[in-house]
């Protein structure tokens, strides 16, 4: 079964205008981690953002914020303030269970690019 | 902190052959990760390891595919014999305790 959902394959976004990519996850365990990346053409996967399941506020990293709704299973990554070197594939990813001892499964990616 | 380092960063080998892709974790982490990386299958966790200890296999594609840690700052991926269809990037990851997973730069690899 599918755990990590994206269903934008591919978005488009004008130069200074914020975006927003859209993750779903599916799981049945109250702990778990939620993870977004960023990778370039140059294809190193970059870390951006991190959201644990009992974090009461939606995190945030400078351009970077996500937009966690538990009820919905989603956590959409919202970047503001868009920039020509934002465009990259983004991947959304879960961590089941505390940290410990847990692999990480990632979605489909989501390809953004910035037009200036 | 360098890092986590892969070796080599492109490998090119005819059908047949034994490829091995290395990778040192960042020091202290006490989690690795292999993953592949294809158009079509998008990002696949081989196996991973919990302080040099393999953890999960499930995503290893068959026996050809083999993964060692033989000391907390050294893993390697195996494939013997290679096929075409292996061809993609592998990733290694690092994590402490789930809470941070860095990347290595990954390994081009090329079965012809």
């Amino acid at each position: 079964a599918q755990k990590i959902t994206q269903t934008q394959p591919g978005m488009f976004v004008q130069e200074k205008e914020a975006v927003t990519l859209d993750c779903t996850y599916d799981t049945s365990d109250p702990s778990y981690g939620l993870f977004w990346y960023k990778q370039p053409s140059s294809g190193e996967m970059i870390f951006l953002i991190y959201q644990g399941s009992y974090d009461q506020q939606n995190a945030t990293e400078g351009r970077y914020s996500l937009n966690f709704q538990k009820a919905r299973k989603s956590a959409n990554l919202v970047i503001s303030a868009s920039q020509l070197g934002d465009s990259a594939m983004y991947f959304c990813a879960m961590r089941e269970g505390p940290g410990g001892y847990n692999k990480l499964i990632f979605g489909a990616g989501t390809r953004l690019a910035v037009h200036p | 902190d360098a890092g986590v380092i892969q070796s080599p960063r492109h490998e090119v080998t005819e059908m047949g052959q034994e490829v091995t892709l290395r990778c040192k974790p960042i020091s202290g982490h006490n989690s690795l990760f292999w993953y592949r990386q294809t158009m079509m299958r998008g990002l696949e966790l081989l196996i991973y390891f919990n302080n040099n200890v393999p953890i999960d296999d499930s995503g290893m594609p068959e026996d050809r595919f083999s993964a060692k840690m033989p000391n907390a700052s050294f893993s390697t991926l195996k494939i013997q014999p290679s096929e075409p269809r292996d061809s993609a990037v592998y990733f290694c990851a690092s994590s402490l305790f789930g809470y941070g997973y860095t990347f290595g730069s990954g390994t081009r690899l090329t079965v012809v």
